[in-house]
Order: C-alpha cells, then sequence, then structure tokens
C-alpha cells in the first residue's frame, strides 16, 4: 500500500540555520511528489512538486527538495530559515494518472528569534 | 481572485444534528475533494469528485456524503454527526488538466467543526 512517512513531527531551528524536513515514501512506481505548507489558520499552499527529471527541484520561499530514489526519500531543505517559516509542513504523493493523494503526518516547524 | 471558501469557518453542534459544510470555487475546477486533518494522523481523504455527478468515496468516508449537483460547489453532509467527526476540514479542488499536469491542489482554510 501507498504511504507517506515524515519521522519527525515537531523541529525547533534558530532562525538564519538551515533546515531539512525528512519525506520517505512508499509506491510501486515513481510517484509524484509534493510539499505543502500550512501557515496557523490557513488552508495548505504548495510548495514545490517533482513529476520527473531533474532531481532537485526548486520552490517558492527558498525551498528546494531532492528526490532520491534508492532511499524512497524526498527530503525539503531550505539554507536559512526565516521566522517566516513557522508553520507545519506536509509531503505528499499522488499516484500517477490518478487523483488519489497521500499526505504524511505533518511536520510542526518552530523557528527561534 | 481565485479561490476556494468554506462555509462555517467553525461550527459547535451536537450529536444527530445534520450539518452541512458548503465549499465552492470560482475557478471552473473539475475536481474537488475533502479531507479531514486530525493530529498525528495528516489530512485523509474524505470524498472526491471528479466532475458533475461523479463522486467517489476517499479514505475515510463513513459518516459523509457529499453531492456534486454543478462544478463550483462540493457540499459535505454529516446526517448524523458523532463526536468522533470532530475534525478540521478541507476542501481543496484543482482542474483536471493540472491535476494530471501538475496535481496541484487549491485548498480552502479549512472548517474546524466540534461535536459535543
Amino acid at each position: 500500500a501507498q504511504s507517506v512517512t515524515q519521522p519527525d513531527i515537531h523541529i525547533t531551528v534558530s532562525e538564519g540555520a538551515s533546515l531539512e524536513l525528512r519525506c520517505n515514501y512508499s509506491y510501486g512506481a515513481t510517484p509524484y511528489l509534493f510539499w505543502y505548507v500550512q501557515s496557523p489558520g490557513q488552508g495548505l499552499q504548495l510548495l514545490l512538486k517533482y513529476f520527473s527529471g531533474d532531481t532537485l527541484v526548486q520552490g517558492i520561499k527558498g525551498f528546494e527538495a531532492e528526490f532520491k530514489r534508492s532511499q524512497s526519500s524526498f527530503n525539503l531543505r531550505k539554507p536559512s530559515v526565516h521566522w517566516s517559516d513557522a508553520a507545519e509542513y506536509f509531503c505528499a504523493v499522488l499516484a500517477s494518472g490518478t487523483y488519489k493523494y497521500i499526505f504524511g503526518t505533518g511536520t510542526r516547524l518552530k523557528v527561534l528569534a | 481572485e481565485a479561490q476556494v471558501t468554506q462555509n462555517p469557518r467553525y461550527l459547535i453542534t451536537v450529536t444527530g444534528k445534520k450539518l452541512t459544510v458548503t465549499c465552492s470555487q470560482n475557478m471552473n475546477h473539475e475536481y474537488m475533494s475533502w479531507y479531514r486533518q486530525d493530529p498525528g494522523l495528516g489530512l485523509r481523504q474524505i470524498y472526491y469528485s471528479m466532475n458533475v455527478e461523479v463522486t467517489d468515496k476517499g479514505d475515510v468516508p463513513e459518516g459523509y456524503k457529499v453531492s456534486r449537483k454543478e462544478k463550483r460547489n462540493f457540499p459535505l453532509i454529516l446526517e448524523s454527526p458523532s463526536p468522533n467527526q470532530t475534525s478540521l476540514y478541507f476542501c481543496a479542488s484543482s482542474s483536471e488538466h493540472r491535476a494530471k499536469s501538475t496535481g496541484e491542489l487549491f485548498f480552502g482554510e479549512g472548517s474546524r467543526l466540534t461535536v459535543l
């Protein structure tokens, strides 16, 4: 069965520090992979996505993610975190050719001033 | 402005009292979907619709109904709410082309439902 695992429930980083949020997936073929961000009281917003091609994808707000097929991972990174990045981050998988999205359980990011 | 609008944003109700959460999008999207978000469980899909009069169950459809009579609207109906349906609900939409080509979902701001 398809699944998405975000092993870190909470992460705290200092402003200006680098960030990496982990995401592992289980899927028979190469899935479509996404990272969404949810700010407090808001809906989810797409940060970036991977379908094929270059395994390092760039997104909005200075985020990037790298697809590693051998590790079934799609980790999200940012070189220097801003206080406004405090939010909950969701990794998601879309089975290709379907509308079946599977979301991870989310990682809540706290940023220290 | 392109948006997905949900109402109500907050609701407290009692067990067994039927309620409807409305969802409307102004982007002419074919695909619409409902999710519930619970702590430690992430987002789970309740129902989705690929077009007018075409709906299908997601992962957690029990206790919910939906209808898609118009392209822009996709209401979520709780015929007899129970406390285990206390949750944060999100509606999302996408164009068929966009869903298949980019997979991007556009989310509403959420409806927090409490069933006593």
